[in-house]
């Protein structure tokens, strides 16, 4: 079992909806959390970065984190074809460990008009 | 400010071939990571440089290497290429390690024949 999950999809919905995607994790000791976006032929670019448990918004987009199921969610409202991607989550422990980031094998967004 | 940039975007070698990828990070940019990514295995670390040493290294054989120059800037060698080492290589800098934003190249997409 890899040590963070997540569904490589393809996710499709239509223009509007919500999305919603997740990672699970098994390393209790991971407390920052990411969020990156990957567009086709170019590389991934953070989009979230959250502590420990708890919510944080940015515009369209809401990280959710719930350390006592090891769950990560990433909520896009609205959403636009432009956010048409592959998301990837990532996590890391605190200073003192390895502040490597573990990353999630990605999931690819289709968002169509 | 210029971005991470990698060289080459592309490549084709064949099995038993070496091949060099190169690395410019963002000025000011003291860390350097290198991530190798693969639809099966997602996006898995390589290793990691700051002040031209070597800080952390990820699971991969002794056929990988890298190196960092005075400038920052640094390079990635695999040699004895084997057919499952076709990837997208990504680079990844950031102030100092353990920084909480990776700011990723485009990458060097590999194939091996």
């Amino acid at each position: 079992q890899k040590e963070v999950e997540q569904d490589p999809g393809p996710l499709s919905v239509p223009e509007g909806a919500i999305v919603s995607l997740n990672c699970t994790y098994s390393n209790s000791a991971f407390q920052y959390f990411m969020w990156y976006r990957q567009y086709s032929r170019k590389g991934p670019e953070l989009l979230m970065y959250t502590y420990s448990s708890g919510n944080k918004e940015d515009g369209r987009f809401t990280a959710q984190v719930d350390k006592s199921s090891k769950y990560i969610s990433l909520f896009i409202r609205d959403s636009q074809p432009s956010d048409s991607a592959t998301y990837l989550c990532a996590m890391k422990t605190a200073s003192g460990g390895s502040y490597i980031p573990t990353f999630g094998r990605g999931t690819s967004l289709i968002v169509h008009p | 400010k210029a971005g991470v940039t990698q060289t080459p975007r592309y490549l084709i070698k064949t099995r038993g071939q070496q091949v060099t990828l190169s690395c410019s990070p963002i000025s000011g940019h003291r860390s350097v990571s290198w991530y190798q990514q693969t639809p099966g295995q997602g996006l898995q670390f390589l290793f990691e440089y700051f002040s031209e040493t070597q800080r952390n290294k990820g699971n991969f054989p002794g056929r990988f290497s890298g190196r960092q120059f005075s400038n920052s800037r640094s390079e990635m060698n695999v040699s004895t290429l084997e057919l499952g080492d076709s990837a997208l290589y990504l680079c990844a800098s950031s102030p100092q390690p353990g920084a909480g934003e990776l700011f990723f190249g485009e990458g060097s997409r590999l194939t091996v024949l």
